[in-house]
């Protein structure tokens, strides 16, 4: 059982279209973060999210922290090729460590 | 560039071999980790430092043995490694252990035969 399951596991999608990609527990979290990983590079921090309800805008992606924190989404507005990569979403743990979920791997098509 | 290095970015070595991985970060920061990143399961916690002292190890195989001189370095030295221990295996420091941000290096593709 993953602590954060992330969904879907894979997606496909034509350039300029619209996607959302989820982040979610049965626990709480004091903060949930994103990640994007491209492939050969490691993980880069894209947002942290540390406000239940909270809504984060970084140009055309736009993240949400649930009311409960809970769960957390991301959506990306007109995808490009660029974004193609491997997003992952991670929660504060014990000992300022964290649990990342399994991610969910995106291939923006031109 | 996130200023985390390592090296090498591909290694495949025998289950008898013994390798080391490098990490060095030019960020001035004072924690160091290493994680496992294998396909279909989460990025694995292995070995945190700070200011060069280990603070954890996450039930770790005595098989991979951490070493950290400076605040700058970290290696993994890898002894009679199994298949299974094949994965990218990713390099991350962090201001400290309290800091939210951790700046990940590319990862060393490890292929054990």
């Amino acid at each position: 059982t993953q602590l954060l399951e992330q969904s879907p596991q894979f997606l496909s999608i034509q350039e300029g279209e619209n996607l959302t990609v989820y982040c979610n527990s049965s626990s709480v979290f004091s903060s949930l973060q994103w990640y994007r990983q491209e492939p050969g590079e490691g993980p880069v921090l894209l947002v942290t999210v540390v406000t239940g309800g909270e809504v984060k805008k970084l140009k055309r992606l736009t993240f949400q922290f649930g009311d409960a924190r809970k769960d957390s989404s991301l959506h990306i507005t007109a995808a490009q090729p660029g974004d193609t990569g491997l997003y992952l979403c991670a929660g504060p743990r014990a000992g300022n460590q964290f649990y990342f979920g399994t991610g969910t791997s995106l291939t923006v098509i031109p | 560039e996130t200023g985390v290095t390592q090296t090498p970015r591909h290694l495949v070595m025998g289950m008898t071999n013994k390798k080391s991985l490098k990490c060095e970060q030019h960020l001035g920061h004072n924690a160091m980790y290493w994680y496992k990143q294998s396909a279909k399961k989460p990025l694995e916690l292995m070995f945190v430092y700070n200011f060069k002292e280990q603070t954890e190890n996450n039930s770790v195989p005595s098989r991979f043995s951490p070493e950290c001189p400076n605040s700058s370095h970290l290696f993994l030295h890898l002894h009679t490694l199994q298949p299974e221990d094949s994965a990218l295996y990713l390099c991350a420091s962090s201001q400290d252990i309290l800091s939210n941000e951790q700046f990940f290096g590319p990862g060393t593709r490890l292929t054990v035969l």
